[in-house]
Parts: structure tokens; C-alpha cells; sequence
């Protein structure tokens, strides 16, 4: 069974510094999805990146990377020069199979981010 | 207006009572989903559906049913409300193009005394 593993329950850092927040996966498929949503204290869950499993390259989208290590089955959130509107929990997920197949998105647990001034 | 619309964004009951939560998408997706978030736990899928005749349990489907009434409408119910189903609920549809991203509701907050 496919399974994500935050260990992080809480982070903290200081505003304009980069801060690294880790996930761990579990699969036995070999076409897999990996994603990142920024939850803050609104409620709304917010898309911030996606890596394909056959993706060569690191995702980027502005501020935000995913340290991508295949055969570490790692999928790290890297927020560089953070800002205090970073403050949120985040939720790493994965999705079995190909993005045009019929499949479910499991979540992990969850890190709660806190950026300080 | 929102894509994926909830409602009723907060709900307070008490045991024993029916619950519906109902969901909406203006996406053209064909899947859709139900998840539940409680604190230190994350979301927790509880049923998802891929067409309106394919309804499939998830990791916590005991308590909870769903009728997904037309491609756009996904509800979810309680038959009977528990204490331990207070949480924030949340739909989410996704297509099987590109990345293949779930798309969410705004939430719904059931407490139930």
C-alpha cells in the first residue's frame, strides 16, 4: 500500500532564510505522482508543485523546489528566501499510476511551518 | 465563483442526527473525492468516485456513505452522526490531464455534540 511519511510536525524559520521540509514515500509502482499544498490558516488547500516519477529534473515554481531522490524515495519542499505569508501547514502527497489514470491521492500527516520575523 | 463549491461550509449537530455535505464542480472533472482532515493526522480519504455508476471506499469509509448524483455532484452523508466525526471536510475533484492535481473545495466544518 502506497504511504507518505512526514516526520516533521512543526518548523520554524526566519524570514528570508530557506528552510527544507521533508517527505518520504512508499510505492511499488514505478509511474507515480508527488505533490505539495500549502494549507494556511484560512483553510484552503493550495497547489505549489508537482514532480512526475520519470521527471529528470527538479520541479521548480518561483520560491518553491522539490528536492526530488528516487531511489531515496524522498520528495523534500524547499522554500527559499522564506516570507511571513509562508506560515501555514503543508501536506505532501502521492498519486499511484499515471495522471490520466483512475487513482486516489494519499496525504501525509502534515508539517506546520512558522516564519519569523 | 468558486470551482469546487461546499456546502454547508460549517455545520453544528448532535448524535444520532443525518448529515449530508454536498458537493459541486464547475471543472468538467470526472473524479471527484471526499477527505477528511483532523489534526496530526492529515487528510484521510474516505470514499472517491470516478463516474456517476463508480463509487470506491477509501481508508475511512466506516460511518459515512456517498451518492454521486450526476458527474458535477458528489455528496457525501453521515447516516448517523458520532462525536468522532468532528473534522474538516473537504471535496476535491481532479481531470487526468497534465499533473493530475486535486482541485478543492473551500471546506466543511461539522461538529458534532
Amino acid at each position: 500500500a502506497q504511504k507518505i511519511t512526514q516526520t516533521q510536525p512543526g518548523m520554524f524559520v526566519q524570514e528570508k532564510e530557506a528552510v527544507t521540509l521533508d517527505c518520504t514515500y512508499d510505492t511499488s509502482d514505478q509511474s507515480y505522482g508527488l505533490f505539495w499544498y500549502k494549507q494556511p490558516s484560512s483553510g484552503e488547500m493550495i497547489f505549489l508543485i508537482y514532480q512526475g516519477s520519470y521527471d529528470e529534473q527538479n520541479a521548480t515554481e518561483g520560491r518553491y523546489s522539490l528536492n526530488f531522490q528516487k531511489a531515496r524515495k524522498s520528495a523534500n519542499l524547499v522554500i527559499s528566501a522564506s516570507q511571513l505569508g509562508d506560515s501555514a501547514m503543508y501536506f505532501c502527497a502521492m498519486r499511484e499510476g499515471t495522471s490520466g489514470g483512475y487513482n486516489k491521492l494519499i496525504f501525509g500527516a502534515g508539517t506546520r511551518l512558522a516564519v519569523h520575523p | 465563483d468558486a470551482d469546487v463549491t461546499q456546502t454547508p461550509r460549517n455545520r453544528i449537530t448532535k448524535t444520532g442526527k443525518r448529515i449530508m455535505l454536498e458537493c459541486s464542480q464547475t471543472k468538467g472533472h470526472d473524479r471527484m473525492y471526499w477527505y477528511r482532515q483532523d489534526p496530526g493526522l492529515g487528510l484521510r480519504l474516505i470514499y472517491y468516485s470516478f463516474d456517476v455508476k463508480d463509487i470506491n471506499k477509501g481508508e475511512i469509509s466506516d460511518g459515512y456513505s456517498v451518492s454521486r448524483q450526476a458527474q458535477a455532484k458528489f455528496s457525501l452523508s453521515l447516516e448517523s452522526a458520532i462525536p468522532n466525526q468532528t473534522a474538516l471536510y473537504f471535496c476535491a475533484t481532479r481531470s487526468g490531464d497534465d499533473t493530475g492535481e486535486l482541485f478543492f473545495g473551500e471546506g466543511s466544518r461539522l461538529t458534532v455534540l
